[in-house]
């Protein structure tokens, strides 16, 4: 089955910085890729998908790349805000969402 | 609409009680996964249903465990017994079933067993 394996687990910015979390993946069949962001005591939200066919998605400012030769996908944050911190998971599907595999999480603290 | 909604939010029981958590998935879906959080396992997928048959339970721990979706608009997660190791979040998720649809996630049930 699929693997999913994200670093760092931990990861501390200063506010206006950036922030980057990778994932690489397993499975080259893997086609679905998002990221859900998670805020404490709280349920995963979607914040940005991407999907096989491109290499690029921005979404005001956050950005996930992919590179299928590799096998790893980024999460990339610009312009950090404290309301930014959470954890953040990434996943890989082959299909359809049944098959979501997700990464152990990053914990992202915008310090102020 | 309203999202998935599950119940209840927490559930404190003792070890050897019966445990059913409850959820309600978005309307005109017809996927839904059940989900166990931990710290030391992170976000495990216990089984999903796909218009309301059960696909894939491989991730049900053990017997103990047991899943139902009688119509579409509803599903439990029963534990019987529950055991402390039980102790974490269940989240209740949906999708439309077509290639790559989205997944929502449901507020979750933390649930503690003393």
């Amino acid at each position: 089955g699929e693997n999913v394996e994200q670093h760092p687990s931990t990861l501390s910015v200063q506010e206006g910085d950036s922030a980057v979390i990778k994932c690489t993946y397993s499975d080259s069949a893997s086609n679905y890729f998002p990221w859900y962001k998670q805020e404490l005591g709280k349920r995963p939200q979607l914040i940005i998908d991407i999907r096989s066919n491109v290499g690029e998605k921005k979404d005001q400012r956050i950005a996930v790349t992919l590179n299928k030769t590799a096998k790893h996908f980024s999460l990339h944050i610009t312009e950090t805000q404290p309301e930014d911190s959470a954890v953040y998971f990434c996943a890989a599907a082959r299909g359809s969402a049944r098959q979501l595999t997700f990464g152990s999480g990053t914990q992202l603290t915008v310090l102020p | 609409d309203a999202g998935v909604i599950q119940s209840p939010r927490h559930e404190v029981t003792e070890m050897g009680q019966e445990v059913t958590l409850r959820c309600k998935p978005i309307s005109g879906h017809n996927s839904l996964f059940w989900y166990r959080q931990t710290m030391m396992r992170g976000l495990e997928l216990l089984i999903y249903f796909n218009n309301n048959v059960p696909i894939d339970d491989s991730g049900m721990p053990e017997d103990r465990f047991s899943a139902k979706m009688p119509n579409a608009s509803f599903s439990t997660l029963k534990i019987q017994p529950s055991e402390p190791r039980d102790s974490a979040v269940y989240f209740c998720a949906s999708s439309f079933d077509r290639t790559n649809e989205k997944l929502f996630f449901g507020s979750g049930t933390q649930l503690s067993v003393l």
